[in-house]
């Protein structure tokens, strides 16, 4: 069973640092989208890459995809406390047409003013 | 256009009781998606309709059921609730098709308590 490993589990970084994020696998990425998750609310999707090597950014966050799609990581610059959240990772695991999200552990992000 | 919605937002059932969670998705989505998050576990699948149809399962046992109306909208159903059921319930709607990116959109949740 492929697995999808974060780091770090947890961070906890003044307001203006930078930080990045890692997803992991043993075994080639289909697909990886990155969600961002706020306490008592669900998942909220920030970004899918799909070509080794891409990059994409979103303001001060910038995805990247491994050339060997075995790996992603997410950088945010000069953080914000709005940025506070669970981060998580997930392929999408297809399977002819249907598909399901296999998620990573998340990284707990906490920024403080 | 209005997002994923599900009802009850929060519940707490005893030990036994079976519990009935709703989920409207994104107007033209087809297909639903049920997940369970907890502390230990994280986020893990627990299956998937498509016109009105089961398509893929986790590995959960089968007091775990659902089911999904011709109007898209889906239930999870959880007989026999034991503690460790305590957890929040996430559905996700999609448009289904033979996309490659498969991408999901979440409601808020279900937060169930066991007692």
């Amino acid at each position: 069973t492929q697995l999808l490993e974060q780091s770090p589990q947890f961070l906890s970084i003044q307001e203006g640092e930078n930080l990045t994020v890692y997803c992991n696998s043993s075994s080639v990425f289909s697909s990886l989208q990155w969600y961002r998750q706020e306490p008592g609310e669900g998942p909220v999707l920030l970004v899918t890459v799909v070509t080794g090597g891409e990059v994409k950014k979103l303001k001060r966050l910038t995805f990247q995809f491994g050339d060997a799609r075995k790996d992603s990581s997410l950088h945010i610059t000069a953080a914000q406390p709005g940025d506070t959240g669970l981060y998580l990772c997930a392929e999408s695991r297809r399977a002819g047409n249907t598909g399901k999200l296999i998620f990573g552990q998340g990284t707990t992000l906490q920024v403080k003013p | 256009k209005a997002g994923v919605t599900q009802t009850p937002r929060y519940l707490i059932k005893t030990r036994g009781q079976q519990v009935t969670l709703s989920c409207s998705p994104i107007s033209g989505h087809r297909s639903v998606s049920w997940y369970q998050q907890t502390p230990g576990q994280g986020l893990q699948f627990l299956f998937e309709y498509f016109s009105e149809t089961q398509r893929n399962k986790g590995n959960f046992p089968g007091r775990f059921s659902g089911r999904q109306f011709s109007n898209s909208r889906s239930e999870m159903n959880v007989s026999t609730l034991e503690l460790g059921d305590s957890a929040l319930y996430l559905c996700a709607s999609s448009l289904g098709g033979p996309t490659s990116s498969y991408e999901q959109y979440f409601g808020p949740g279900t937060r169930l308590t066991v007692t």
